[in-house]
């Protein structure tokens, strides 16, 4: 299995913040990476898919960028609608695995 | 518009077999380079992936879980079923079924997911 680090396991910050978790992979995935938002009691929805590609509807305050095996989502500017848990997904390997996730308060 | 659906019992003893169905619309499964895959998580935990079924009836499994799981599909009703052996109270959690969809950059992430579905183990 491909491991995912996630850092930090939970972060607070302000609206208005710049916000930004980071995700490692254990070994090269070039940019098969995709970033999920996750509300309670909600299903994770996709946010960003080959690491740095936003999905159609998504608020262009969330991007997404890579630098070796190293991946970072970063929101621009926390608005109240983005508390949540955001999850970091690797799909180079058949074997998918997701990150152990950062709460967003 | 694509939407995804877990049913399946909500409830089930250990040692039991579970069986989960999603029923999908709004894609086919059939198409060329679309998948369906399973995901559960435990109560305050993390997703863990368990399962992928392509478009061409390849599978894939969690190395971890693979021994109890098996994914089937049946394109002409839109579903994909998803069985697990011998069931733990630590396989309680939500479970997930999501759309993989086509990707010529890459395909492997989930685009669109089900509500997901409860599973309480318990005797």
């Amino acid at each position: 299995d491909i491991q995912m680090t996630q850092s930090p396991s939970t972060l607070s910050a302000s609206v208005g913040d710049r916000v930004t978790i980071t995700c490692r992979a254990g070994q090269k995935i070039s940019n098969w990476l995709a970033w999920y938002q996750q509300k309670p009691g909600k299903a994770p929805k996709l946010l960003i898919s080959q690491a740095s590609s936003l999905e159609n509807g998504v608020p262009s305050r969330f991007s997404g960028s890579a630098s070796g095996t190293e991946f970072t989502l970063t929101i621009s500017s926390l608005q109240p609608d983005d508390v949540a848990t955001y999850y970091c997904q690797q799909f180079k390997s058949f074997s998918k695995t997701f990150g152990r996730g950062t709460k967003v308060e | 518009q694509i939407t995804l659906k877990e049913s399946g019992p909500p409830v089930v003893k250990p040692t039991q077999t579970l069986t989960l169905t999603c029923t999908f619309s709004g894609f086919s499964l059939s198409a060329y380079g679309v998948g369906v895959g399973w995901i559960r998580q435990p109560p305050g935990e993390a997703l863990e992936w368990l399962a992928d079924i392509d478009w061409d009836g390849d599978k894939y499994y969690s190395p971890d879980l693979k021994s109890r799981l098996t994914i089937t599909k049946d394109t002409s009703k839109n579903q994909v079923v998803l069985t697990m052996t011998n069931m733990d109270p630590l396989d309680t959690g939500t479970y997930f079924c999501a759309q993989r969809p086509h990707d010529s950059r890459g395909s492997g992430y989930f685009q669109h997911w089900g509500q997901g579905a409860l599973v309480i183990v318990s005797s």
